[in-house]
C-alpha cells in the first residue's frame, strides 16, 4: 500500500495568510493526487484533483503542486471560511490511500 | 445535479450487521463507480473498497474484505455496503463517494 505522510497536523494562521500543506507518498503517485476540504460535521470536498486541476466552484486562492512523490496544496490569501481540516487523497493505486489530515486553525 | 442520499444514522449490536444505502441521482448511475469510505470519529479517512454499478465488479482494501460487502440495485439506482460481525471497531460515519460528489455520511454506533 502507499503510505500517504501529510505535514503538519496542525497550522495555525491568520486571516490573509499563505499558508502550504504537504503530502509525501511512499512511491511515485504519478500526479494522481486530490486534496479535500473538510469542515465539522460535513462530507469531505473536493478542492483540487490531479494534482493542479481546480474543482469547478473553488475559488482560485486554492492552488496544488507537485510530482512524483510530493505535493503541496497551497492557499493564497486565508479567508475565515477555510479553517477546516484537509486531507490529500492518492488514487494511483489500490488501495486508494489518504493522508492523515490538517487541521488548519485561526491564530 | 448530483446528489447521493446516505440512509439515516444505524445504532446496532456487537456481532450483528447493518446495511447502509446510497441513493444516487442527476446523473446516469451506471456511468460512474460508486466508492466507500469510512471515518472514525475525530481521524482520517479509510478508502473500504467501489463497485462498478454497470457490471457489479467490486474491488476491495483488504482491510475491509471480510468486513465489507457492497452491491447495487440497478432498478432504484441505489449503492448499499452491508457490513458484518460488527464491533465497536466499526463505529464510524461511513461515506458514499462519485469523484468529487460525497453522501452526507452515514454514522454506525456499535454499542449493546
Amino acid at each position: 500500500d502507499i503510505q500517504m505522510t501529510q505535514s503538519p497536523s496542525f497550522l495555525s494562521a491568520s486571516v490573509g495568510d499563505r499558508v502550504t500543506i504537504n503530502c509525501k507518498a511512499s512511491q511515485n503517485i504519478n500526479k494522481y493526487l486530490n486534496w479535500y476540504q473538510q469542515k465539522l460535521g460535513e462530507a469531505p470536498k473536493r478542492l483540487i484533483y490531479n494534482t493542479n486541476n481546480l474543482q469547478t466552484g473553488i475559488p482560485s486562492r486554492f492552488s496544488g503542486s507537485g510530482s512524483g512523490t510530493d505535493y503541496t496544496l497551497t492557499i493564497s490569501s486565508l479567508q475565515p471560511e477555510d479553517f477546516a481540516t484537509y486531507f490529500c487523497l492518492q488514487h494511483n493505486s489500490f488501495p486508494l490511500t489518504f493522508g492523515s489530515g490538517t487541521k488548519l486553525e485561526i491564530k | 445535479q448530483v446528489n447521493l442520499l446516505q440512509s439515516g444514522a444505524a445504532l446496532v449490536k456487537p456481532g450483528a450487521s447493518v446495511k447502509l444505502s446510497c441513493k444516487a441521482s442527476g446523473y446516469t448511475f451506471t456511468d460512474y463507480y460508486i466508492h466507500w469510505v469510512k471515518q472514525s470519529h475525530g481521524k482520517s479517512l479509510e478508502w473500504i473498497g467501489y463497485i462498478n454499478p454497470n457490471s457489479g465488479y467490486t474491488n476491495y482494501n483488504e482491510k475491509f474484505k471480510s468486513k465489507a460487502t457492497l452491491t447495487v440495485d440497478k432498478s432504484t439506482n441505489t449503492a448499499y455496503m452491508e457490513l458484518s460481525r460488527l464491533t465497536s471497531e466499526d463505529s464510524a460515519t461511513y461515506y458514499c463517494t462519485r469523484s468529487a460528489y460525497w453522501g452526507q455520511g452515514t454514522l454506525v454506533t456499535v454499542s449493546s
